[in-house]
């Protein structure tokens, strides 16, 4: 079955550019997608469509993608930054929807 | 705005079946834009997606569950349910219904993106 793959934590000062990436096979076909997740909290989406950014999102969030791999960037990370990051996409099919294992952000 | 809400047992017995229902307020189900669908989150783990519903009834299934799971919309309430039958300790997760986007391009149609969840709703499977 398809997968997604992110590092299980990034650690960074405050202040600092945080990086999460995020590898699969299908993501120069497919778009993806980005959830920051807080304790006892359900997922927010703050990236869609590869780079796009819903409203009311910071825009200290961006994202990028190159061939199979997926970045999110946080700027200037602040201590509210803190938390797990999910990548999300479909496999070649488009029908098939995939979470990459998470990425715990610690802010430092 | 559009709302989403969780319901059901907390509590399953091994073997059952766990049945959720999603309530959608704000906004209507039956709008041709959007799938709807269930993802779970074990304990302490990442994220999984169970499947997805458009207003129709065309239905989603991850591979890995597809075997123990329906999904079902009821249009005249704006709801949709999952069930899971035959369920284990593995199964015990909170479960997220959410709001799923799609889209068409020159490579075809695909699934997008979650962007309205439910606050989610844990469910323990014990005897």
């Amino acid at each position: 079955s398809y997968e997604l793959t992110q590092p299980p934590s990034v650690s960074v000062s405050p202040g600092q550019t945080a990086r999460i990436t995020c590898s699969g096979d299908a993501l120069p076909k497919q778009y993806a997608y980005w959830y920051q997740q807080k304790p006892g909290q359900a997922p927010v989406l703050v990236i869609y469509k590869d780079s796009e950014r819903p409203s009311g999102i910071p825009e200290r969030f961006s994202g990028s993608s190159s061939g199979t791999t997926v970045t999110l960037t946080i700027s200037g990370v602040q201590a509210e930054d803190e938390a797990d990051y999910y990548c999300q996409s479909a496999d070649s099919s488009g029908t098939f929807v995939v979470f990459g294992g998470g990425t715990k952000l610690t802010v430092l | 705005q559009l709302q989403l809400q969780e319901s059901g047992p907390g509590l399953v017995k091994p073997s059952e079946t766990l049945s959720l229902t999603c309530t959608v307020s704000g906004g209507s189900i039956s709008s041709s834009s959007y799938y709807w669908g269930w993802i779970r989150q074990p304990p302490g783990k990442g994220l999984e997606w169970i499947g997805s519903i458009y207003y129709s009834g065309s239905t989603y299934y991850n591979p890995s569950l597809k075997s123990r799971v329906t999904i079902s919309v009821d249009t005249s309430k704006n709801q949709f349910s999952l069930k899971l039958s035959s369920v284990t300790a593995a199964d015990t997760a909170v479960y997220y219904c959410a709001r799923l986007s799609y889209y068409y391009d020159s490579s075809g149609y695909s699934l997008g993106a979650f962007d309205i969840w439910g606050q989610g709703t844990m469910v323990t499977v014990s005897s």
